[in-house]
């Protein structure tokens, strides 16, 4: 079983530009979660998809972020613009019952 | 507000040597905790987790974790560390079934030294 994938694992943009994220969970998996790690700072939770509704997304740091999961598999998480701020890991995962399975992270660079 | 705590940034220790994270957090009831790790270039492995029962949880690669409610602790430990346990360690909590939003501490990242 395929696990959860990210794309781009790295991503260097300037400021002011735009970037879309990707996240695949496991497939059947109706949880699917943003997190994002700034450098040196715990992993904080961004929002919570249960299929393709928004369950929770008071992690969302400004209107900048926009995240989709449009038919309820993949979702896609856009900054835009992007700020130097927005720089770090980003993280997905999915569960389907209680135990989440993380992605391996796109890291975010801006400049 | 809700919390978690792991002290230590960064602990090195000797490979063979045993190994004691710390975590600890701050919540109004008893919350569900995970240990996760995370290796470079991996995205972050389930070691183990406690929700209720007996306080010693047993996780993979050998590792343990012990819950003390009137420390609100939950302290991961390891009797031997092989090289390959050189990684990021999160203590994470959740406060309760059915609210599935981690909060993470801030990361313990291992060393190993032969």
């Amino acid at each position: 079983e395929a696990g959860v994938t990210q794309f781009p694992s790295h991503s260097v943009i300037e400021k002011g530009q735009t970037v879309t994220l990707r996240c695949d969970p496991i497939s059947g998996h109706d949880n699917l979660y943003w997190y994002r790690r700034v450098m040196g700072k715990e992993i904080k939770f961004l929002l919570h998809f249960v299929k393709e509704s928004k369950q929770d997304e008071s992690g969302m740091p400004n209107n900048r972020f926009l995240a989709e999961r449009t038919g309820g598999t993949y979702s896609t998480l856009k900054v835009q613009p992007a700020e130097l701020e927005d720089s770090g890991v980003y993280f997905c995962a999915s569960s389907q019952v209680s135990q989440q399975f993380f992605g391996p992270g796109t890291r975010l660079t801006v400049l | 507000a809700q919390s978690v705590t792991q002290p230590d940034i960064h602990i090195t220790v000797s490979e063979g040597a045993s190994l004691e994270l710390r975590c600890n957090y701050s919540y109004g009831a008893t919350p569900y905790l995970f240990w996760y790790v995370q290796s470079p270039g991996q995205g972050l492995q389930l070691l183990l987790k406690y929700f209720s029962g007996d306080t010693l949880v047993q996780g993979i690669k050998g590792f343990e974790a012990e819950f003390k409610r009137s420390q609100s602790s939950f302290n991961l430990r390891k009797p031997s560390v092989h090289w390959s346990d050189a990684a990021e360690y999160f203590c994470a909590v959740v406060p309760n079934f059915g609210n599935e939003k981690l909060t993470f501490g801030t990361g313990t990242r291992l060393t190993i030294i032969p």
